[in-house]
């Protein structure tokens, strides 16, 4: 079936450091979505992205879909104490299929 | 802000017992879902469902698990008979069905611990 990977599995880098998790899926994607769990919380849409090649940004993050459809990264830019939680991917095969969740970058910023 | 509503926050049972959870999703939404994260790990599909029955399912979702919209507002998930490997917190989402709008919303979760 669909899998979902994500590396790094856990990232701890000062405050001020930059930030990147890398997704990639076993087969190919109709959309990616970005998800935010604080510890504790529930997760937290955060974008989806549909076209190949597409890059959206939020302030000081940045959302990549591969050419492929297949791969997706999220880049922190000077990662805050705010940023802390876990970030995970999650695709769907097609646009009203399940979303089907990467295992999660947990990310630590000590400050 | 719509939210999808889950309770209760926190549930304890004893092993063999059923428990019911309970969601209410986003009033105009049409996909529900549930999902379950085991402490410290990723979250895991369990169910999707959609016009009144069961779209898709995983195989963790067996013959212990169902699912039930009871009126126009609740979606439930049962477990007949818990075991422990079943704690874990079960999160509840909807979504619209059209395509530019297929984000999942996330109930905050219902923490099941079995003992």
């Amino acid at each position: 079936g669909q899998q979902v990977m994500q590396i790094p599995q856990y990232q701890h880098v000062q405050e001020g450091e930059d930030f990147t998790t890398y997704c990639n899926s076993s087969t190919t994607l109709s959309n990616i979505q970005w998800y935010k769990q604080r510890p504790g919380g529930h997760p937290v849409f955060l974008i989806q992205l549909v076209k190949s090649g597409e890059v959206k940004k939020q302030k000081r993050l940045t959302f990549q879909f591969g050419e492929a459809k297949k791969n997706s990264s999220l880049h922190i830019t000077a990662t805050q104490t705010t940023d802390v939680g876990t970030y995970f991917c999650a695709g769907r095969r097609t646009s009203y299929d399940k979303v089907i969740f990467g295992p999660g970058t947990s990310l630590s910023v000590i400050p | 802000e719509p939210e999808v509503t889950q309770t209760p926050s926190h549930q304890v049972t004893q092993m063999g017992q059923e428990v019911i959870l309970r969601c209410v999703p986003i009033s105009n939404h049409l996909y529900f879902y549930w999902y379950r994260q085991i402490l410290g790990q990723k979250v895991e599909f369990l169910v999707s469902f959609y016009n009144n029955e069961i779209s898709e399912k995983s195989e963790i979702f067996d013959d212990q698990f169902s699912v039930e919209r009871p009126d126009g507002s609740n979606f439930t998930l049962k477990i007949r008979s818990t075991k422990l490997e079943d704690s874990a917190m079960y999160f509840c989402a909807s979504s619209e069905l059209t395509g530019g709008h297929t984000e999942a919303f996330f109930g905050q979760g219902t923490r099941l611990t079995v003992v």
